[in-house]
């Protein structure tokens, strides 16, 4: 039963523009959403996290949106740079566990120059 | 500040040997969680500690287990190693306050043969 969902494996994008990356989930108790960023050889960095009472969050190039009826976040790059080529991984977890994340499969991001 | 430390970065095993990881958190970071990475499985959660003791567990046998000492360490052990074990084990370690993300370390990629 796979509670978080990145049904894109991968995403191709030209330098410049908009990057977005989806992610579903299943399990309502989840109310912290964080996306990481992993590149080959190395552990998932972290970019920018969402709890359940907001709908969006903002850190520089990056944003959030979360759609808590739809079960939907989706993470926004503008404007995409070639250094963002890496995996995605969006995680979920509730505020009172937020050790223990569940992880999407990832979607491989190629920002084209 | 520090990242989160992980050895060795590199382990080969045989089967039915056991294996010891460690892993150093953050500076400050009292909550330990530990994490596999598989091709097949993507990231999944071992477990958390935190205090010295284990809060979270997730669906591993029990051949893999965990302890954290009183400075906030961690090791995790695999015993009767198998071929399924081999994977980047990850740790991250978080301030286990309310919307604190999870930092991981560059994990320790173990291959059993």
């Amino acid at each position: 039963d796979q509670q978080v969902k990145q049904n894109s494996p991968s995403l191709s994008v030209q330098e410049g523009r908009i990057s977005i990356l989806n992610c579903d989930y299943t399990n309502s108790m989840f109310d912290y959403f964080l996306w990481y960023k992993k590149y080959p050889a190395e552990g998932p960095t972290f970019l920018i996290s969402i709890s359940s009472i907001k709908d969006k969050n903002e850190d520089g190039r990056f944003t959030v949106f979360l759609n808590k009826s739809a079960k939907h976040l989706s993470l926004h790059i503008v404007p995409s740079q070639p250094g963002d080529s890496a995996v995605y991984f969006c995680a979920a977890s509730d505020l009172g566990n937020t050790g223990k994340l569940i992880f999407g499969q990832g979607t491989t991001l190629q920002v084209k120059p | 500040k520090a990242g989160v430390t992980q050895t060795p970065r590199y382990l080969i095993k045989t089967r039915g040997q056991q294996v010891t990881l460690s892993c150093s958190p953050i500076s400050g970071h009292r909550s330990v969680s530990w994490y596999q990475q598989t091709p097949g499985q993507g990231l999944q959660f071992l477990f958390e500690y935190f205090s010295e003791t284990q809060r979270n567990k997730g669906n591993f046998p029990g051949r893999f287990s965990g302890r954290q000492f009183s400075n906030s360490r961690s090791e995790m052990n695999v015993s009767t190693l198998e071929l399924g074990d081999s994977a980047l084990y990850l740790c991250a370690s978080s301030q286990d306050r309310f919307n604190s993300p999870l930092h991981f370390g560059n994990g320790t990629r173990l291959t059993v043969t």
